[in-house]
């Protein structure tokens, strides 16, 4: 199993450009997640989903779109990239059968200029 | 006041060393977990638990319930253990997380 895969695993971008994070697990796993990782914050929930065709906003919803067409993917799209949101983002994966231990994405380093 | 505290923010040990890193909670929990991050690397779950004491290899981790508290453990550490330590929290059963900031620790050889 490739577990949680991520990319790009380094981007830039100038402001007001949109792309998209792609995210794959191949756990079969029902929960998904998008976190970002800022210097001295913890990890914070941008948008999660409990299955496919279904998602929710987390903590830091504002500039980002997901949608999780199926089991194993769960993309996340910037619509018009800010310097905000210069950040490292980790996708992550987990199942309710197994108390929703997380697996993680290796990660990827955004920054917007 | 975050939901969830660790303390202290930064360690430095020297190699051999016994550590402990806490984790101060708010909230009701339904199970924590202890998560490493390698510099620039991902991050790896070590332990979830909801009671008790669970051991892996040099790493141990307890949790009070009552006190909402949880500790991780490293015995004889080694510079290899050099990481960001993450405590989070998980509600009610409920999938989301609420995390820490994070204890950055290194170890001196």
């Amino acid at each position: 199993n490739a577990g949680v895969t991520q990319t790009p695993k380094f981007q830039v971008l100038k402001t007001g450009q949109s792309m998209t994070l792609q995210c794959a697990q191949d756990m079969n796993h029902e929960y998904m997640s998008w976190y970002r990782q800022d210097p001295g914050m913890g990890l914070r929930l941008i948008h999660y989903s409990v299955g496919a065709g279904i998602t929710d906003q987390g903590e830091v919803p504002n500039g980002y779109n997901v949608s999780r067409s199926t089991t194993e993917d769960f993309p996340l799209r910037l619509l018009s990239a800010a310097p905000s949101q210069t950040s490292v983002y980790f996708c992550a994966s987990s199942m309710r059968t197994s108390s929703y231990e997380q697996y993680f994405g290796p990660g990827t380093r955004l920054t917007v200029t | 006041k975050n939901e969830v505290e660790q303390s202290p923010q930064n360690l430095t040990a020297q190699e051999g060393e016994f550590i402990t890193i806490n984790c101060s909670y708010s909230v009701g929990i339904s199970a924590l977990h202890w998560l490493q991050q390698h510099p620039g690397g991902g991050i790896v779950s070590l332990f979830m638990l909801s009671s008790g004491k669970k051991k892996h290899g040099r790493l141990i981790a307890t949790i009070n319930i009552q006190e909402k508290h949880s500790s991780l453990h490293i015995t004889a550490s080694h510079p290899r253990d050099s990481a960001v330590y993450i405590c989070a929290v998980s509600q009610g059963g409920s999938e989301k997380l609420v995390f820490g900031k994070g204890m950055k620790l290194t170890v001196n050889p």
